[in-house]
């Protein structure tokens, strides 16, 4: 059973176009993180969303937790080559385990 | 500051050959993951050592899978003997009680043929 589904598994865009990808669970969790990962490399955290209906920001990337605690999506505005990247979201649950979702898989074409 | 350090970064072995990793986490991270990564999924936890006490390996196959963390530092995992579906990336990562977040090593990919 997969705890954490995140959507799309796949995305390819265009340079300078706008995306979001969401990660959604029936599960409470106390935090969520956002991690991205480039091929041959491990999973690098972006950010921790911690209260229910956060926004947090960071540059062109918008991170947003749902008010239940739930749910999460990630905006990118104005895409560039840079962003591609395999993102991934995981929710920290009260044991501190971590359970990550199986992931985006983002393309930003020049 | 030095990040977690796994070797080796790739291995390639025949099918019931054992391999080992290594991994050295960031100095001071009392915490440390071993997580499996399988093509076109997200991790998945082996087994978390607060220390070096094994506190969550309720995902570690036992019959074949084995790791330690001597002196709360350094940590090994193994497999004996490897079988093809053990192909995937092993990631190690640590944590403190002051970060929120993992800081992942690059991993180790390893090929059973």
């Amino acid at each position: 059973t997969q705890l954490l589904e995140q959507s799309p598994q796949f995305l390819s865009i265009q340079e300078g176009e706008n995306l979001t990808v969401y990660c959604n669970s029936s599960s409470v969790f106390s935090s969520l993180q956002w991690y991205r990962q480039e091929p041959g490399e491990g999973p690098v955290l972006l950010v921790t969303v911690v209260t229910g209906g956060e926004v947090k920001k960071l540059k062109r990337l918008t991170f947003q937790f749902g008010d239940a605690r739930k749910d999460s999506s990630l905006h990118i505005t104005a895409a560039q080559p840079g962003d591609t990247g395999l993102y991934l979201c995981a929710g920290v649950r009260v044991s501190e385990k971590l359970v990550f979702g199986k992931g985006t898989k983002l393309t930003v074409n020049p | 500051e030095a990040g977690v350090v796994q070797s080796p970064r790739y291995k390639i072995i025949e099918k019931k050959q054992p391999v080992a990793f290594w991994c050295n986490p960031i100095s001071g991270h009392n915490t440390l993951y071993w997580y499996r990564q399988n093509l076109g999924q997200g991790p998945e936890l082996l087994i978390r050592y607060e220390n070096e006490e094994a506190v969550d390996d309720s995902q570690l196959p036992k019959d074949r899978f084995s790791a330690e963390r001597l002196k709360g530092v350094d940590s090994t995992l193994k497999i004996q003997p490897a079988e093809l579906g053990d192909s995937a990336v092993y990631l190690c990562a640590s944590s403190s009680v002051r970060t929120r977040g993992y800081t992942f090593g690059s991993g180790t990919r390893l090929t059973v043929v």
